[in-house]
């Protein structure tokens, strides 16, 4: 089974700044795609950014980009001039490749609570 | 127009008692989705469903059953509710066989058991 590890339960950062996510996970798959979801105090499950694993190209969304590790099952998101909306709970989220049989769901990491400070 | 939707979004009641969440997707999906998001933000699927195939969690006791009217719909009944079942449920929907398959999730329904 796969399993998906976010090690910073907290992070703040200053409004305007840069901030970086950490993820790892663990499978033996080659192929799977790799999700970061924000759910905000609303609770609503808003998805940020998404990245191919056999795609090498980071991924890029406006002030959000990932840095995709294949080889250290790394993907960290970046969050380029923070802003106060950006405040949120970040999830990582790990989904293996549609196999025909069935529909897998999303592993999730613990999250990582954001603050951006004024 | 809301993609994903759930009633109730707050659902009080005992324990003890049998309960029901309703799901609607109007995205035109394939696959629908349970997850539970428990008191320390922890998102866990619980089942997965489309035409073909229930995926249960084998973490997921059997007092929780999805049920689908059509394929817009899935619905969790919850029988006998304990304490423990207190939590965020989402539903979330996708288009099996498309890239990423990306999930939609509706807002959530917070049950709290009494």
């Amino acid at each position: 089974a796969q399993t998906v590890t976010q090690s910073q339960p907290e992070m703040s950062v200053q409004e305007a700044e840069t901030v970086t996510l950490s993820c790892t996970y663990d499978t033996s798959e080659s192929d799977y795609y790799l999700f970061w979801y924000k759910q905000p105090p609303s609770r609503q499950m808003i998805l940020v950014i998404r990245q191919e694993a056999y795609k090498q190209q980071n991924a890029t969304e406006n002030r959000f980009s990932v840095n995709f590790q294949k080889a250290a099952k790394s993907f960290s998101l970046k969050i380029s001039d923070s802003q106060l909306g950006d405040a949120a709970m970040y999830f990582c989220a790990y989904r293996s490749p549609y196999s025909g049989g069935g529909a897998d769901g999303l592993t999730f990491g613990k999250g990582t609570h954001l603050i951006i400070q004024p | 127009d809301t993609a994903v939707s759930q009633t109730p979004k707050y659902l009080v009641t005992q324990m003890g008692n049998d309960k029901s969440i309703k799901c609607e997707q109007n995205l035109g999906h394939d696959t629908m989705y349970w997850y539970k998001q428990d008191s320390k933000k922890f998102l866990k699927i619980m089942f997965s469903y489309n035409n073909k195939e229930l995926i249960i969690n084998e973490t997921v006791p059997n007092r929780f059953s999805p049920k689908s009217p059509d394929k817009a719909h899935l619905n969790l009944h919850i029988n006998s509710l304990e304490l423990g079942d207190s939590a965020v449920y989402f539903c979330a929907s996708s288009q099996v066989g498309v890239s990423y398959n990306e999930q939609f999730f509706g807002p959530g329904t917070r049950l709290t058991v009494l």
